[in-house]
């Protein structure tokens, strides 16, 4: 069974502080997600990566950063936090021989609180 | 003006009920239709996926895809508790390489 592990289920942050949100998949997929989920929202893709130290932007990607130095693992940066962006962070993997319809596997999220 | 739409919901239904999900979509670059069910303290899990118009059936469940009318459905049947989660419809552009998602809609089934 294909994994992805996120760092935190919960966390609690104050404005202003630097925060990183881990993400691994153990399933060698080369391309990873990152996406926040907010009622009446939905989900939003904040950054993706097709390769290790590639990034590309998504819809939402101001006031974040990505960094993905390994394979595996794909981290989402809060360079300083702020109250709205108190959300549920989702991380997701794709193999690329399913890219042509990416299928995603997702992580069980982060809920993070920014106070 | 989002480019999908899903009824919002949320929906409670007795078990044993029809259930039918529901999203619209504007862009007719989406190639990939799919859906993913999501549990309360999870994240989504892939589904169904469709590629053409028509229906596309998996034991109790079956998506239909409507691209002249850019309409995807998802139907329940015989639903049982264990179908309480929220449903994502999500649609695949292959030229623009990423997913855009509906908001989800929560459904809970009643014994």
């Amino acid at each position: 069974d294909v994994k992805v592990t996120q760092s935190s289920r919960y966390l609690v942050k104050r404005t202003g502080e630097k925060v990183f949100l881990e993400c691994v998949q153990d399933m060698d997929h080369e391309n990873m997600f990152w996406y926040r989920q907010d009622p009446g929202l939905g989900l939003r893709l904040i950054y993706f990566s097709y390769d290790v130290k590639m990034k590309e932007k998504g819809d939402i990607p101001e006031g974040y950063s990505v960094s993905r130095e390994k394979k595996e693992r794909f981290s989402l940066i809060l360079e300083s936090a702020s109250t709205n962006q108190t959300s549920m962070y989702l991380c997701a993997s794709s193999p690329i021989l399913l890219a042509v319809r990416n299928e995603q596997f997702f992580g069980p999220g982060t809920r993070l609180t920014v106070l | 003006q989002k480019e999908v739409e899903q009824d919002p919901g949320p929906l409670s239904v007795p078990e044993g009920a029809i259930v039918s999900l529901n999203c619209t979509y504007s862009n007719s670059a989406f190639q990939y239709f799919m859906w993913y069910r999501q549990y309360s303290r999870k994240g989504p899990e892939l589904l169904m996926y469709t590629y053409s118009s028509g229906n596309k059936e998996d034991g109790r469940f079956t998506a239909q895809v409507d691209k002249s009318s850019k309409y995807i459905s998802l139907f329940i049947r015989d639903s049982q508790p264990s179908d309480s989660a929220t449903y994502l419809c999500a649609l695949y552009n292959t030229n623009a390489g990423k997913s855009t998602f509906g908001d989800g809609t929560t459904l809970t089934v009643k014994p």
